[in-house]
């Protein structure tokens, strides 16, 4: 079947500018996440989403970060006001559950590299 | 100092070799234990995973944990060039869902 799937795959933009980047996860999937991984640097959590509960938006680096997730499905990570700093790849995941999983396996997008400049 | 170290390499090894892989880590209520492949530009795909102490074996693929030591080890026999990859460690305390990724190991296998 259909892995993850990610939108768009390279993204370059202007300094200022707002981002939308987008994150098809698994059909079926109830929890979503989103990641940033930076050169050099782990997987950086940004938020999770867990059926209709609440998001954990405990990762997200400032108030110029968003995200939603809209019918348990698809989402969208926004970023307003853009800065080089954000320059990174942002990757998206899905699992079947929460925290009662066991493995919890996260499948991950291919991601979307976004250059600020 | 980061909850997970790792490091970066990278790592060239020959054909064949055996190549170890390691992270520690700082937290003792990590209890699930993962190793993550990733490929230039893709997204990491789950190569093995531990819960709690011991040994798993998986093909080519031998996943260790110590948790008195706090240590985690993949293990990968007969290399093969196929296996040039960056490699994450991450784990999780039980009953959350929040992992922590180590920053990868660059590994290349020389043909």
């Amino acid at each position: 079947g259909a892995g993850v799937s990610q939108s768009p795959s390279n993204k370059v933009t202007e300094k200022g500018k707002d981002v939308e980047l987008r994150c098809d996860p698994i059909s079926g999937h109830t929890a979503l996440y989103w990641y940033r991984q930076s050169l050099g640097q782990g997987l950086e959590f940004l938020i999770y989403f867990q059926g209709n509960s609440a998001p954990d938006k405990s990762g997200l680096p400032s108030d110029r970060f968003s995200a939603e997730r809209t019918g348990g499905s698809v989402s969208t990570l926004t970023i307003q006001r853009t800065q080089q700093e954000d320059s990174a790849v942002y990757l998206c995941a899905s699992s079947l559950g929460g925290a009662g999983f066991s493995t919890n396996e996260q499948f991950f997008g291919p991601g979307t590299r976004l250059t600020v400049l | 100092q980061k909850e997970v170290e790792q490091d970066p390499g990278p790592l060239s090894v020959p054909e064949g070799a055996i190549v170890s892989l390691n992270c520690t880590y700082s937290n003792s209520a990590f209890q699930y234990f993962m190793w993550y492949r990733q490929y230039s530009r893709k997204g990491p795909e789950l190569l093995m995973y531990t819960y709690s102490s011991g040994n798993k074996e998986d093909g080519r693929f031998t996943a260790q944990v110590d948790k008195s030591s706090k240590y985690i080890s993949l293990f990968i026999r007969d290399s093969q060039p196929s296996d040039s990859a960056t490699y994450l460690c991450a784990m999780r305390p039980s009953g959350t869902y929040k992992y922590i990724f180590g920053t990868g190991t660059r590994l290349k296998v020389l043909a």
